[in-house]
């Protein structure tokens, strides 16, 4: 059963670069039959798609985010990851890692989640 | 605001039926699988529903997911009291080409 796990800083400055890593175990990253995903919930509010990546290397980011955004995978490693630059408190939220199978499109397997705080 | 549409909060008695709607657009909900999510409170969100109305192994058929045009539909019978969760509906928005999601519906089993 694959599990996802994320870790990474729980605070960072304001004008700094976020940076997570999501952790796969009991299931491989280098399927090619899945999208790997960042989704982040702001406190007391929705879920936001940040971004996606395939193992070929494809990559899909959230257009309001693009220029701040890279997401990249680590196959010897079974991990992705997440880099945000330039961070605000508007970045503050519980980042999930999550799961996407290509064809049937919905995500099927999250993290637990890692709260990030954007504070000086 | 959210490119999909959700009530803000639903609420029914134990036992009951609840419905919880998501609007769209041909952009995202005509055209593209619907996937519904509970976030039960202080945890992930769980898939649902996903490709409009498939329930993944271990979801109680309780749990239902229709689509029609640009709207879809979530149902729940049987109402428990551990079914209290925010639900949230996502989809593929072709025109952003960016997965979206509603602002989420907080279900209240009175």
């Amino acid at each position: 059963q694959l599990q996802l796990q994320e870790s990474g800083p729980g605070l960072v400055k304001p004008s700094e670069s976020l940076s997570l890593t999501c952790t796969a175990s009991g299931g491989s990253i280098s399927s090619s039959s899945y999208y790997w995903a960042w989704i982040r919930q702001p406190p007391g509010q929705g879920l936001e798609w940040v971004a996606s990546i395939h193992q070929s290397g494809a990559t899909y980011y959230k257009p309001s985010l693009k220029s701040r955004v890279t997401i990249s995978v680590d196959t010897s490693k079974n991990q992705f990851s997440l880099k945000l630059s330039s961070v605000t408190a508007a970045d503050t939220a519980v980042y999930y890692c999550a799961r996407l199978p290509r064809v049937v499109g919905s995500f099927d397997n999250w993290g637990r989640g890692t709260l990030v705080t954007v504070s000086s | 605001q959210s490119v999909l549409t959700q009530p803000p909060s639903v609420s029914a008695a134990p036992g009951q039926k609840v419905t919880i709607s998501c609007s769209g657009s041909s952009s995202n909900i005509e055209n593209n699988y619907v996937s519904w999510y509970q976030q039960l409170p202080g945890t992930a969100p769980k898939l649902l529903i996903s490709e409009n109305n498939k329930r993944p192994s271990g979801i109680p058929d309780r749990f239902s997911g229709s689509k029609s045009g640009t709207s879809a539909t979530l149902g729940i019978t049987g109402l428990q009291t551990g079914d209290e969760a925010d639900y949230y509906c996502g989809t593929w928005d072709s025109s952003l080409s960016a997965w979206v999601f509603g602002g989420g519906t907080k279900l209240t089993v009175l």
